[in-house]
């Protein structure tokens, strides 16, 4: 079946640090990626994704390159705030009814 | 444009219990699923609804049920709750248009502790 995997957490950077969450997959079809951020006390909200092949998505300075040969799609970031401090989720759908998400990591960003 | 709203927002039930959990969906969309997530964890697919059908199904046990409504509201009913249903049920709303999924938009979710 389909599932994702993601690095270990949780991960603490200073702020202006580099961030990089890995994230592979095993999926039967071609499946969208995703990426999803969760806040504390709220659901989930779609960060940036990618359709096909070496698409890159990105949003808020965060991107993700859709890479098929190494089934992965880590998330980075060259300058991370504070305020990035949530929950990551790598997610992966094929037929666009239903996500498959990884465990999600635990990002804290200190002053 | 309004996102998605959850109903209650906390609730604390019995082992034994029945519980329903409501949803309105974002404007403009027509599909509704709900996800359950464990604590520490990350949500796992439960069903999803179209044109009021059951649209496919996660792997959870029939005491979990749901209904859409003509409104494309949405509401999940577990049956005989047991001590693992604690979790945050989260609904999800997106549109589908000649076979092709907007992304999903989440709500806030509804968190359940069974006692």
């Amino acid at each position: 079946g389909d599932s994702v995997t993601q690095m270990e957490g949780p991960v603490t950077l200073s702020e202006e640090a580099f961030l990089t969450i890995n994230c592979t997959y095993t999926a039967t079809g071609y499946p969208s990626l995703f990426w999803y951020v969760q806040y504390p006390g709220e659901g989930l909200q779609l960060l940036l994704k990618a359709t096909k092949a070496d698409d890159k998505g990105s949003n808020k300075g965060f991107e993700a390159t859709y890479r098929k040969e190494t089934t992965s799609f880590h998330l980075e970031k060259g300058s991370v705030q504070v305020s990035d401090s949530a929950v990551y989720f790598c997610a992966l759908s094929v037929s666009g009814s239903r996500l498959t998400f990884g465990e999600g990591t635990q990002l804290t960003v200190n002053p | 444009e309004t996102g998605v709203t959850q109903s209650p927002t906390h609730l604390i039930k019995t082992r034994g219990q029945q519980v329903t959990l409501r949803c309105s969906s974002q404007s403009g969309h027509n599909t509704v699923s709900w996800y359950q997530q464990a604590l520490g964890q990350g949500p796992q697919f439960i069903f999803q609804y179209y044109r009021e059908e059951e649209n496919g199904r996660g792997n959870f046990p029939p005491r979990f049920s749901g209904l859409q409504f003509p409104n494309y509201s949405s509401e999940l009913n577990v049956n005989a709750l047991e001590l693992d249903d604690s979790a945050l049920y989260l609904c999800a709303s997106s549109l589908v248009s000649r076979g092709a999924y907007s992304p999903l938009h989440f709500g806030n979710g509804t968190r359940l502790t069974v006692t």
